[in-house]
């Protein structure tokens, strides 16, 4: 499975979108790229993945570069309940087991 | 609520002590997956079911750790002779399999051990 960079941390103000970025330089042309989040105290929980097309579902927005080294998780209007700890996994096969990184921890500010 | 519900949520223990721990997954899941997590760092997998077959185990799952799913539906995992470092929060997952092409797993909300 390919290994993902995130930024540690990033803030967002209430309202406005949040763009939560990956580097995945090492993906191979079957793997996806998933993404989790992990509120406070809960387990993670499934958002969205894709492969090479953009995607987008009721939670966010998954833009992926052609070369796909990289991609973009959007939230179009974060609230106070986007605050966590954002997860970018990328994985080959279905149903195994997941690798995650430290994530990007996203506060979302009032 | 995921539908993935793991029993107890909060557990101390002694050093020495077993504990066990119990998830129910999703009923119409097959696959069933146990992760732990630390303080500031991700969920690391330790081992998941197909069904009642355990189909692989990480090498973070000690001698002392041993988990089953007998019937293919609930699982149980249980520590023996708890250390210190088995302090952790417990995450259960489960997700349907027959070759399913995505990785959509369900968590469960964890249950936390603290070892004195």
């Amino acid at each position: 499975d390919a290994k993902t960079t995130q930024p540690p941390s990033m803030d967002c103000a209430e309202g406005r979108a949040a763009n939560l970025p990956c580097n995945h330089s090492t993906i191979s042309g079957n793997e996806y790229v998933y993404w989790y989040r992990q509120i406070h105290s809960q387990g993670p929980q499934y958002i969205i993945h894709g492969l090479k097309n953009n995607e987008t579902n009721e939670m966010a927005s998954l833009i992926i570069t052609e070369d796909r080294k990289s991609s973009t998780l959007i939230l179009p209007h974060a609230t106070l309940r986007d605050t966590a700890v954002y997860y970018c996994i990328g994985s080959s096969t279905g149903n195994t087991p997941l690798v995650f990184g430290k994530g990007t921890r996203l506060s979302v500010i009032a | 609520d995921t539908g993935v519900s793991q029993d107890p949520r909060h557990k101390i223990t002694k050093r020495g002590q077993n504990v066990t721990f119990r998830c129910d997954p999703i009923s119409e899941h097959n696959r069933l997956y146990w992760y732990r997590q630390t303080l500031g760092q991700g969920p690391e997998f330790l081992t998941y079911f197909q069904n009642e077959a355990q189909l692989e185990k990480s090498r973070l799952l000690s001698d002392r750790f041993s988990a089953e799913r007998p019937k293919g539906s609930f699982s149980t995992l249980e520590i023996q002779r708890t250390e210190q470092g088995d302090s952790a929060m417990y995450l259960c997952a489960s997700s349907l399999g027959g070759g399913r092409i995505y990785n959509e797993q369900f968590f469960g909300p964890g249950t936390r051990l603290t070892v004195l």
